[in-house]
């Protein structure tokens, strides 16, 4: 099937820095991707969305990129701080449901 | 506070034992799914399903089995069968009459085999 992947399995940055996690997707009928950050112990939690038709979408410090002509995502987090620590996911949506999961992306922020 | 409750957080299975992991919701979801966690690795499909009373295989549904009875309950069997239990599963949900939305996830149980 096809395979979401990352660029780097860890990551560190200083605490104020900004913060690029890049992601790799292989299906270029893909239309929605996701980014989740999860903490220790705990489920992934929604950070943003995109839509295919979109190459950027803002929130709150956060920031994703799509390129569709290389099949490249990336979540950029500004201004990084201690609690950004936690691994990061994107993920694919193929048909309604399914969801299609990267390994992740272990951020380090260091104080 | 709407949510997605997992229950229990930890839970220990002996060899020939099949174990049920809880999962509800109150954000009126239709849609909701099971997936399974290993270290170091992504999220894989177990089952899903969209409508109560019907529910479909993901990608490594063998070993496991799943009812959808209630919207809000969608609890999963590890049974015996499933010679590699110990895995984090994680129930998430999501709407179903809009496409392009994100599913949410409850905080997850951890099953290990004693």
């Amino acid at each position: 099937g096809e395979s979401v992947g990352l660029h780097l399995p860890t990551l560190s940055v200083q605490e104020g820095d900004n913060s690029i996690i890049n992601c790799a997707y292989s299906n270029s009928a893909s239309d929605y991707f996701i980014w989740y950050k999860q903490e220790s112990g705990k489920g992934p939690q929604f950070i943003i969305d995109i839509r295919s038709n979109m190459d950027k979408r803002q929130g709150q410090r956060v920031t994703v990129l799509l390129n569709k002509t290389v099949k490249h995502l990336s979540l950029q987090i500004a201004a990084t701080q201690p609690g950004d620590s936690a691994v990061y996911f994107c993920a694919e949506l193929e048909g309604a449901n399914n969801l299609f999961f990267g390994t992740g992306t272990r951020l380090t922020v260091i104080p | 506070d709407g949510g997605i409750t997992q229950s229990p957080k930890y839970l220990f299975r002996k060899e020939g034992q099949n174990v049920t992991l809880s999962c509800e919701q109150n954000l009126n979801h239709d849609a909701m799914y099971w997936y399974r966690q290993d270290p170091g690795q992504g999220l894989r499909l177990i089952y899903y399903s969209q409508i109560v009373n019907d529910f479909q295989k993901g990608d490594i549904a063998e070993g496991y089995s799943v009812s959808r009875e209630k919207k809000e309950s969608f609890p999963l069997t590890v049974t015996s069968a499933q010679k590699n239990p110990t895995a984090f599963y994680l129930c998430a949900s999501s709407l179903r009459d809009r496409v392009y939305q994100p599913q949410h996830f409850g905080d997850g149980t951890r099953l290990s085999i004693l």
